[in-house]
């Protein structure tokens, strides 16, 4: 079954930076879009970034363009998210979901980064 | 961008029929049909319920169904459920090849 299991959140200083990853299982990785969509606490869902299979095709939410950037390693199944110059907006639980721009038909648990000081 | 609109809450009796909104621009919604519906209950991850405007997943009750007209998606449930409680959002491709998700809409059965 697919299964798509996110890590490396936690607390950091304003300014700070981080890197998530996302190990995925039950199906071919490398045949697939990825993305990272993120949720502020209490609030709703913000697409982040989406990278296509290739590595050829990825586009950033402009609040996080500059400062955000994804990357997957296909021989590891995995899909990474490294994040600098972090803001007390930035505060979420970060998904990663299996999809382009259509649709997300699988997520992850979601991992919690808290940017504060 | 801005967040695509929905209504901050419905509410229905088991059984009715609910509808929520979703409008965009001619940018987004109006202009691709690569819109899509998640259901999110409190302290989970969002499932899949609708994509391409108008398309089931396998294994989502035939009581979900979605449409489009002009830049507003819509999201029906036939025969609400108490399981159906959750908060629903949309999401649409855009012009700038970037994903917009709505504000969400929390559904509550009463």
């Amino acid at each position: 079954q697919v299964q798509l299991v996110e890590s490396g959140g936690g607390l950091v200083k304003p300014g700070g930076s981080l890197r998530l990853s996302c190990a995925a299982s039950g199906f071919t990785f490398s045949d697939y879009y990825m993305t990272w969509i993120r949720q502020a606490p209490g609030k709703g869902l913000e697409w982040v970034s989406y990278m296509s299979s290739s590595r050829s095709d990825i586009n950033y939410a402009d609040s996080v363009g500059g400062r955000f950037t994804i990357s997957r390693d296909n021989a590891k199944n995995s899909l990474y998210l490294q994040m600098i110059s972090l803001r007390a907006e930035d505060t979420a639980v970060y998904y990663c979901a299996r999809g382009s721009y259509r649709w997300y038909d699988y997520w992850g648990q979601g991992t919690l980064v808290t940017v504060s000081s | 961008q801005s967040a695509l609109t929905q209504p901050a809450s419905v509410s229905g009796s088991p059984g009715q029929s609910i509808t929520i909104s979703c409008t965009g621009t001619s940018s987004d919604v109006g202009g691709y049909n690569y819109v899509s519906w998640y259901q999110q209950h409190p302290g989970k991850a969002p499932k899949l319920m609708i994509y391409d405007v108008s398309n089931r997943p396998s294994g989502v009750s035939n009581r979900f169904s979605g449409s489009k007209s002009g830049n507003t998606a819509s999201l029906t449930i036939s025969g609400v459920q108490a399981e159906d409680e959750a908060d629903y959002y949309c999401s649409s491709y855009t012009s700038r090849n970037t994903v917009l998700f709505g504000g969400g809409t929390q559904l509550t059965v009463l």
